[in-house]
């Protein structure tokens, strides 16, 4: 069973609006982390956002935003007034406790396009 | 600041030949794993360790070898190379395993077996 899906391989947006890339989880721990990543196109991975189970906030990250609904183990990501740089792979990960070890599981990928 | 570091960025072998990359953190993390990146299948975890000496398999071992003798580096061992190992390959460091800290990672490693 798929730990993390992402359900849009693809997204467009026009610069400076704002656009949410979804991601969906599965675990029955109850404690576990979120997380979010941006690859641009030059292939490094970069952190973008983070959310502990147990957080009753939203987290947030300058213009990033992650949207958690914990029933409905969703974690999307919202991108408030997009730029032109903000065009990449985005991937939602989780971590997992397997072993007593925490490992980091990943979505699929969504590839956003922001438009001029 | 270096933090994690790969080596080679770009490999290309033959099937059947066995190579090592390279991997060196210099943030004293204790936790640190090998992914490889498929397109439309996000990344999947190789092998992890959760410190000097430690080791363990994750999601897609098999044809990869691991060892950790310092806390530093990492090497991800292919012991012969086949085509199905064509990846780009990352390896990634965080402060402990035992928190939900951010993973950072290095430049990634594109290995193209023929």
């Amino acid at each position: 069973a798929q730990k993390i899906t992402q359900t849009q391989p693809g997204m467009f947006v026009q610069e400076k609006e704002a656009v949410t890339l979804d991601c969906t989880y599965d675990t029955s721990d109850q404690s576990y982390g979120l997380f979010w990543y941006k690859q641009p196109s030059s292939g490094e991975m970069i952190f973008l956002i983070y959310q502990g189970s147990y957080d009753e906030q939203n987290a947030t990250e300058g213009r990033y935003s992650l949207n958690f609904q914990k029933a409905r183990k969703s974690a999307n990501l919202v991108i408030s007034a997009s730029q032109l740089g903000d065009s990449a792979m985005y991937f939602c990960a989780m971590r997992e406790v397997s072993g007593g070890y925490n490992k980091l599981i990943f979505g699929a990928g969504t590839r956003l396009a922001v438009h001029p | 600041n270096a933090g994690v570091t790969q080596t080679p960025k770009f490999q290309v072998l033959k099937t059947g030949q066995s190579m090592t990359l390279q991997c060196a953190q210099d943030m004293n993390h204790e936790y640190m794993s090998w992914y490889r990146q498929d397109p439309g299948m996000g990344l999947r975890l190789i092998h992890y360790s959760v410190g000097a000496g430690i080791t363990d398999q994750g999601e897609v071992p098999n044809g990869y070898n691991v060892s950790r003798s310092t806390t530093e580096d990492f090497p991800l061992r292919l012991l012969s190379a086949a085509p199905s190992q064509t990846s780009v390959y990352f390896c990634a460091s965080s402060y402990s395993p035992a928190r939900n800290t951010e993973a950072f990672f290095g430049q990634g490693t594109r290995l193209t077996v023929v």
